[in-house]
């Protein structure tokens, strides 16, 4: 049971818009402006695509986008491509003993 | 470029020892806090370990406390993970990661290893 909530699988078409959402609670995801998102394709390393809620790494694609409301972070990928096919996780410092929780992840599918 | 090379995975029975290492380059590692997640069958990201660049404070999660021990050599630029009384449930694939920020830790990790898988079967 991981300790953030997310979604098992999302999927959508070539050009739509997904969400995924990430719920936790007021000692993590709603305490702090923390919350990262990763993504990760099978074999490959996770690489980091948003953090401190709405922040993109230099060399993110602007179709990736974070925001938060209460103790649910989302993020939302635009103009779904055939390579974001992933899986995405979201993570977030915590003031319990573990400093850093993840969620379970998400598997995308572009159909 | 940032490079990340885990180390040291494998097959060992329960009660058994096992070091990860992880090389680090394209950076100045003694600039920044190190962490090891894993990633274990059927399950999300966990959170192991970090370190502080300097060596000087170490965190674990709960679940490994008192059983696993994080170390750097700033010298070798490598990162270990020490991992004594090894369990079924630590058979995971493990990474190692950087922090975001220089000297200051900020949870985020921003480059990761490929990793290096440990199983943990009798």
């Amino acid at each position: 049971q991981s300790a953030l909530t997310q979604p098992a699988s999302v999927s959508g078409s070539p050009g739509q818009s997904i969400t995924i959402s990430c719920t936790g609670t007021s000692s993590d995801v709603g305490g702090y402006n923390y919350v990262s998102w990763y993504q990760q394709h099978p074999g490959k390393a996770p690489k980091l695509l948003i953090y401190d809620v709405i922040n993109r790494p230099s060399g993110v694609s602007s179709r990736f986008s974070g925001s938060k409301s209460g103790n649910t972070a989302s993020l939302t990928i635009s103009g779904l491509q055939s390579e974001d096919e992933a899986s995405y996780s979201c993570s977030s410092y915590s003031s319990s003993t573990t400093f850093v929780v993840f969620g379970g992840g998400t598997k995308l599918t572009v159909l | 470029q940032v490079q990340l090379v885990e180390s040291g995975g494998g097959v060992v029975q329960p009660g058994e020892s096992l070091r990860l290492s992880c090389a680090a380059s394209g950076f100045t590692f003694n600039n920044y806090g190190m962490h090891w997640v894993r990633l274990a069958p059927g399950k999300g990201l966990e959170w192991v370990s970090l370190i502080r660049n300097d060596g000087s404070n170490k965190y674990y999660a709960d679940s490994v406390k008192g059983r696993f021990t994080i170390s750097r050599d700033n010298s070798k630029n490598t990162l270990y993970l020490q991992m004594n009384s090894l369990k079924p449930e630590d058979t995971a694939m493990y990474y190692c990661a950087k922090d975001i920020h220089t000297v200051t830790i900020h949870w985020v990790l921003d480059y990761w290893g490929q990793g290096t898988l440990v199983t943990v079967s009798s």
